[in-house]
């Protein structure tokens, strides 16, 4: 089944915490992007990769780190520098130039 | 900083009738645009893409993209109660493979 696997689909971070969030893609695009959503709000691009060990910070990355290892991974770690990181957050893939298609989400809360 | 700007509604709509749903673009080198369907607690799905000016049609949905003016819509005819959701645009610079996304608009079909 081709697709973009996020997980988990829940995550509870502590304060002062590092969380890493998964995303992995079988479609072979690409690119691969991160967005945060927060409620009843657009979203809002972390960072993204277009090419394996090469990505660039979107409008938000402060706070956040990202690898591209490979093709088809590109995982997101929340830091503990990332002061209010309570929301939902959605990796995607596209084809150069061509719509992205969303994995299921991961909602991320502070406790 | 590129921008997409659209209104967030919420847009009311009766059951049969027409939604017509607005966005606008900052960045005039933008080459490829895109509506997404967002339903509560869920990640985008796609519902169109178009790269040319002028119209294109998918069954009840119809984008309609005007470089000249940085102006991109979605038609919905025979809108059902299905419908309802919040709908975002996002457009794709090209230059940089950097997918931006309007705060979306949200859609309430009317029984």
């Amino acid at each position: 089944d081709g697709g973009i696997t996020q997980s988990p689909k829940y995550l509870f971070r502590k304060e002062g915490q590092n969380v890493t969030l998964s995303c992995e893609q079988n479609l072979n695009h690409d690119a691969m992007y991160w967005y945060r959503q927060d409620p009843g709000q657009g979203l809002r691009l972390i960072y993204y990769s277009q090419i394996v060990n090469d990505f660039q910070k979107g409008d938000i990355a402060e706070g956040y780190s990202v690898s591209r290892e490979k093709k088809e991974s590109f995982p997101l770690t929340v830091t503990s520098a990332q002061k209010n990181p309570t929301a939902f957050y959605l990796c995607a893939s596209s084809m150069s130039n061509t719509e992205a298609f969303f994995g299921q989400g991961t909602r991320l809360t502070v406790v | 900083q590129k921008e997409v700007e659209q209104n967030s509604g919420p847009l009311s709509v009766p059951e049969g009738a027409i939604a017509s749903l607005n966005c606008t673009y900052s960045d005039r080198g933008s080459q490829s645009f895109f509506w997404y369907r967002q339903y509560s607690g869920k990640s985008p799905e796609l519902i169109m893409s178009i790269y040319s000016n002028g119209d294109k049609e998918d069954g009840r949905f119809t984008a309609q993209l005007n470089k000249a003016s940085q102006y991109v819509s979605l038609l919905i005819r025979d809108s059902q109660p299905s419908d309802s959701a919040t709908y975002l645009c996002a457009v794709n610079g090209n230059r940089d493979d950097k997918i931006i996304f309007g705060k979306g608009t949200r859609l309430h079909i009317l029984p």
